[in-house]
């Protein structure tokens, strides 16, 4: 079975810097998915950004970039220009070539200091 | 668009009723899932479904049951419920095996007494 870590339960950043919040994930599967997504405190699942494993380059949204290091298997998130509006939770999640759903890692909260 | 309604949003029952938790989408998606959140815990899969008629287990499928009459509704329910059973309550749906994501319901938050 896969297993999604997410190492940092709570991080906190200044209003305009940059932050990176760590994801790490087991699988055995050589085709596969993998997801950010954010969590406000109004509950609603909002997807960030998503990176096919098959493709090298990292995916980019906006302010959101990831750092997909295939071989370590790990999928950091890179935030940068931090705003208020980013303050939630943030869930990695992996999506393997089957038809089940996603596996998530257990979350980082990201305070936003003004 | 609705997207993923989920309904209702709060819910308390006592120990040992049976309810369902209702899920409909209007995108024609043909997979959707249940999961559960707990604190600490991320989100876990219950149950899912690749198209009408079709269901099966998640990581954690013990206490609930599912159905999947058409491709629109997916309900949850829950035959009996136990304290161990609150939480909160996310479904969600997906085209092409949720390869380009999962769009999620707004959640049902159960408290079992």
């Amino acid at each position: 079975a896969q297993t999604v870590t997410q190492s940092q339960p709570e991080m906190s950043v200044q209003e305009a810097e940059t932050v990176t919040l760590s994801c790490t994930y087991d699988t055995s599967e050589s085709d596969y998915y993998l997801f950010w997504y954010k969590q406000p405190p109004s509950r609603q699942m909002i997807l960030v950004i998503r990176q096919e494993a098959y493709k090298q380059q990292n995916a980019t949204e906006n302010r959101f970039s990831v750092n997909f290091q295939k071989a370590a298997k790990s999928f950091s998130l890179k935030i940068s220009d931090s705003q208020l509006g980013d303050a939630a939770m943030y869930f990695c999640a992996y999506k393997g070539g089957g038809a089940d759903g996603l596996t998530f890692g257990k979350g980082t909260h990201l305070i936003i200091q003004p | 668009n609705a997207g993923v309604t989920q309904t209702p949003k709060f819910q308390v029952l006592k120990t040992g009723q049976s309810m369902t938790l209702q899920c409909a989408q209007d995108m024609n998606h043909e997979y959707m899932s249940w999961y559960r959140q707990d604190p600490g815990m991320g989100l876990r899969l219950i149950h899912y479904s690749v198209g009408a008629g079709i269901t099966d287990q998640g990581e954690v499928p013990n206490g609930y049951n599912v159905s999947r009459s058409t491709t629109e509704d997916f309900p949850l329910r829950l035959l009996s419920a136990a304290p161990s059973q609150t939480s909160v309550y996310f479904c969600a749906s997906s085209y092409s095996r949720g390869l380009y994501g999962y769009t999620f319901g707004s959640g049902t938050r159960l408290t079992v007494v």
